[in-house]
């Protein structure tokens, strides 16, 4: 079956650019997870979002990233006024109700020049 | 809170030879742990999981791990590389059964 699908694919803009990354998770897949992928940070966790219940947004690293999930299914990751700190790859991954076994897209290539 | 240590940035291999890949972790409770490949500009792919039961788990493409929590470990191992196993590996550890947190990751590449 489909897999967890991201757009863009790769994504270049300036600095102080807002940008939105879109992710479809796996259908019938509950729960949404984003993280972000930098050589100087590593894998990390961002935001999780499970059914309709309120999201984790502990990874979040400041208040110019903001994510929602419309209609328990797409997600879109959002960075206003975006920094050169800020490129990385960003993952997204779904989970079924079971949660414990991630499934990740192949992610967006952000670049902030 | 938890996190993964992963012994070695970079590991390289004679093609048959054993993959050895260490991950470490420290959690205050049972963790669930995980071993994910990534291949290059794709994402994650599971490996191989150890939730609860069973402390040797087998994953695809031949690979295995063995939960040890006498020593906090969750090292990954293959028996014969081949050369399709030129990869980035990231061990992760759970707690709370959906946030992962990550080891920096090992690359793995196989010497023909």
């Amino acid at each position: 079956g489909a897999g967890v699908s991201q757009s863009p694919s790769n994504k270049v803009t300036e600095k102080g650019k807002d940008v939105e990354l879109r992710c479809d998770p796996i259908s019938g897949h509950t729960a949404l997870y984003w993280y972000r992928q930098s050589l100087g940070q590593g894998l990390e966790f961002l935001i999780y979002f499970q059914g309709n219940s309120a999201p984790d947004k502990s990874g979040l690293p400041s208040d110019r990233f903001s994510a929602e999930r419309t209609g328990g299914s797409v997600s879109t990751l959002t960075i206003q006024r975006t920094q050169q700190e800020d490129s990385a790859v960003y993952l997204c991954a779904s989970s079924p109700p079971s949660r414990n076994t991630q499934y990740f897209g192949p992610g967006t290539r952000l670049t902030v020049l | 809170a938890q996190s993964v240590t992963q012994l070695g940035s970079h590991v390289s291999v004679s093609e048959g030879a054993l993959v050895l890949l260490r991950c470490n972790y420290s959690s205050s409770v049972p963790p669930y742990l995980f071993w994910y490949v990534q291949y290059p500009n794709q994402g994650l792919q599971l490996l191989l999981k150890y939730t609860t039961g069973a402390t040797l788990v087998k994953g695809i493409n031949g690979f295995e791990a063995e939960f040890k929590k006498s020593e906090t470990s969750f090292h990954l191992t293959k028996p014969s590389a081949h050369m399709s196993d030129a990869a980035e590996y990231f061990c992760a550890v759970s707690v709370d059964d959906y946030k992962l947190s990550f080891g920096a990751g090992t690359t793995v590449t196989v010497r023909a």
